[in-house]
């Protein structure tokens, strides 16, 4: 099962939006909507931000928020704030009855 | 308050063996779905396995790299997860995290711990 593709690096200024692709194919991405995004900052766990697409957990801000079209889902974090600046990662369900990260992108808050 | 924190790692021999724990609170741990995720140093997350409650099943399902190597089970009794991995590899040197499963994400995580493969 290869790795979802996700862009390594996005950048964006405070209060701006930014958007974080995830890139799968039909036995993962496009066929389930079993996809979670996770945040995770130098030295900690990863915390999960959405999953089965686009629902938050409890706690997690409204700012951002997540879809999906085909193959293809997206991580949009709104209102971009300096504690965002994070590593974020996409993961999928797949049809082996597996899971499956994404490379992981890299936030920068400029 | 959630609680998964795992213990075990450490420094061990190419071929070599190392059991880790995974001690969980806060929840009811027998009706949990359980995963192991690990992170190579400076790298990317990486799902191990997967371990149904056993009401469930109780089945598992592993990636490939460590299928036939690594073998999760769970002590409902003890509220516990294990991850058993034989034939170490140096490529198996990664923090590894403990994890729930909910809604086919993983919701809640442990610190982490590491273990490093290397002669």
């Amino acid at each position: 099962q290869s790795a979802l593709t996700q862009p390594a690096s996005v950048s964006g200024s405070p209060g701006q939006s930014i958007t974080i692709s995830c890139t799968g194919t039909s036995s993962d991405v496009g066929g389930y909507n079993y996809v979670s995004w996770y945040q995770q900052h130098p030295g900690k766990a990863p915390k999960l931000m959405i999953y089965e697409v686009s629902n938050r957990p409890s706690g997690v801000s409204n700012r951002f928020s997540g879809s999906k079209s085909g193959n293809t889902a997206s991580l949009t974090i709104s209102g971009l704030q300096a504690e965002d600046e994070a590593d974020y990662y996409c993961s999928s369900y797949t049809s082996s009855s597996t899971w499956v990260f994404g490379g992981g992108t890299k936030l920068t808050v400029l | 308050e959630v609680q998964l924190v795992e213990s075990g790692g450490g420094l061990v021999k190419p071929g070599g063996s190392l059991r880790l724990s995974c001690a969980a609170s806060g929840f009811t741990f027998s009706n949990a779905w359980m995963s192991w995720v690990r992170q190579a140093p400076g790298k990317g997350l990486e799902w191990v396995g997967r371990i149904k409650s056993k009401t469930d099943g109780g089945t598992t399902d592993y990636a490939a790299p460590v299928k036939g190597r690594f073998t999760i089970s769970r002590d409902d009794s003890k509220n516990t997860l294990y991850l058993q991995m034989n034939s170490l590899k140096t490529e198996d040197t990664a923090v590894y995290y403990c994890t729930t499963v909910k809604s086919g994400s993983f919701n809640y995580w442990g610190q982490g711990t590491l273990v490093t493969v290397s002669s």
